[in-house]
């Protein structure tokens, strides 16, 4: 299937740092991504929808000016936790659609996050 | 309303035994499509199996099974042959077609015990 490439698979900052974390499609374009939260113990949250070449939809309750998302190209989007604090420490997954319609969503890896 | 629903917070099964792992949704759309997915303790998402809303037939990929019943909007797992490496959480997911926005409403997963 499809490979989805999401780095890095861990990482640790500290309070009011900001941390970006990438995923790539490696072996299709992707049109859409998709950024989910989970927390320990729960269910993967959606927190936004990202369409490349235009401006991320984020889910009501998730500010956008805090979890900034780009799409710059068909292969990549990021996420940028801003000023990060202890209750930003989460696991951070991307999902990237291939083709249209009821198909399947290929996810990356997942992203740790670690605020001290 | 929640649009997914996993009551099974937690099931045992002893290897090479069947396990069967709950799932109802909840949807007014016509077209919509579910998925499940393995979530190992390392975090990434394996896709396992997918169900179309108008497939007949129930879906099956080697040892995983999908009870698909339309009209009792249930979607439930079947795993044969249990193996030690199935423990894991597994999560039920739904896409709705006519909405447009392609991402995954997800359970809140049920975690699968392989006892040797």
């Amino acid at each position: 299937g499809a490979v989805v490439s999401q780095h890095p698979s861990w990482v640790i900052c500290k309070s009011g740092t900001s941390v970006k974390i990438e995923c790539r499609s490696l072996d299709f374009q992707a049109t859409t991504m998709f950024w989910y939260r989970q927390f320990p113990k729960q269910s993967l949250m959606l927190m936004a929808t990202s369409n490349e070449g235009s401006k991320a939809t984020y889910e009501q309750g998730v500010e956008k000016d805090k979890f900034l998302i780009n799409h710059a190209s068909l292969t990549l989007s990021t996420l940028t936790v801003t000023s990060a604090h202890p209750e930003d420490s989460s696991f951070y997954i991307c999902s990237a659609l291939q083709g249209v319609g009821n198909t399947e969503a290929f996810f990356g890896q997942g992203t740790r996050l670690t605020v001290v | 309303a929640q649009k997914i629903t996993q009551t099974q917070p937690g099931m045992f099964v002893q290897e090479k035994e069947a396990v069967t792992l709950d799932c109802t949704y909840d949807t007014s759309d016509p077209s919509y499509g579910l998925f499940w997915y393995k979530q190992p303790s390392s975090g990434e998402m394996i896709f396992l199996i997918y169900q179309g809303s108008y497939d007949q037939q129930n879906a099956t990929e080697g040892r995983y099974s999908l009870n698909f019943q339309k009209a009792r909007k249930s979607a439930n797992l079947v795993i044969s042959a249990s193996q030690l490496g199935d423990s894991a959480m597994y999560f039920c997911a739904m896409r709705e077609r006519q909405t447009g926005a392609n991402n995954l409403f997800f359970g809140t997963g049920t975690r699968l015990t392989v006892i040797p």
